[in-house]
């Protein structure tokens, strides 16, 4: 089982800011990483798919960048709306834990209009 | 496509039954996953198949559960002698064949035990 941190647990950030949250893995072995968000009783959305070190994507506001020898990628948003309020989960995979996902924590995300 | 299903919804049931979740994957899908999650947490991986081959099963996933698909298609997830603890979401998802690719997600079964 990998060890995964996300930080903070939770943020409330004014309309209009951008924010941006960590996710932190083992570097070791690794495979790829998933962002999701997650929305309160609706399923989790896939945000990104990352592979490569230096890798960066973007949908919309929402932008994600990851370093895979440190072990680390972050999700930025940029001017936040309240229909961005979720909990922003990662998911890496590492060639150790077989096909399954390892989530962390997650970050819970309340934007104030 | 309508996405990952998932049946029921809601289940309310008393300490000791058993019940039975079960998932429709995005057709063509060939992987399909159980995870579960509880308040505050992550999702938890459960188990896994290609097909209608279960090739992982996590720790957490002790003998009361048993997870199917038998025609590589939909899957049940049942729990037998159900305990308070077992009280949480119960996440389908699936995938096509590379790990790579992204797992959707269906909307989850949430589970309370009284």
């Amino acid at each position: 089982i990998l060890n995964v941190e996300q930080s903070p647990q939770s943020l409330h950030v004014q309309e209009g800011d951008s924010t941006n949250f960590t996710c932190s893995f083992p570097s070791s072995n690794f495979y790829a990483l998933h962002w999701y968000r997650w929305e309160t009783a609706k399923s989790p959305e896939a945000l990104f798919v990352m592979t490569l070190n230096g890798d960066e994507k973007k949908k919309g506001r929402i932008s994600a960048t990851l370093n895979t020898k440190e072990g680390y990628s972050y999700l930025y948003i940029k001017g936040s709306q309240p229909e961005d309020s979720a909990t922003y989960l990662c998911a890496p995979m590492n060639n150790n834990a077989g096909n399954m996902l390892t989530f962390g924590g997650g970050t819970r995300l309340m934007v104030k209009p | 496509d309508t996405g990952v299903s998932q049946d029921p919804r809601h289940k309310i049931t008393k300490r000791g039954q058993n019940v039975t979740f079960r998932c429709d994957p995005i057709s063509e899908h060939n992987r399909l996953y159980w995870y579960r999650q509880t308040l505050g947490q992550g999702p938890e991986f459960l188990t896994y198949f290609q097909n209608e081959a279960q090739l992982e099963k996590s720790r957490l996933l002790s003998d009361r559960f048993s997870a199917e698909r038998p025609k590589g298609s939909f899957s049940t997830l049942e729990i037998q002698r159900t305990e308070q603890g077992d009280s949480a979401m119960y996440l389908c998802a699936s995938s096509y064949t590379s790990s790579g690719n992204t797992i959707y997600f269906g909307e989850g079964s949430w589970l309370t035990v009284v």
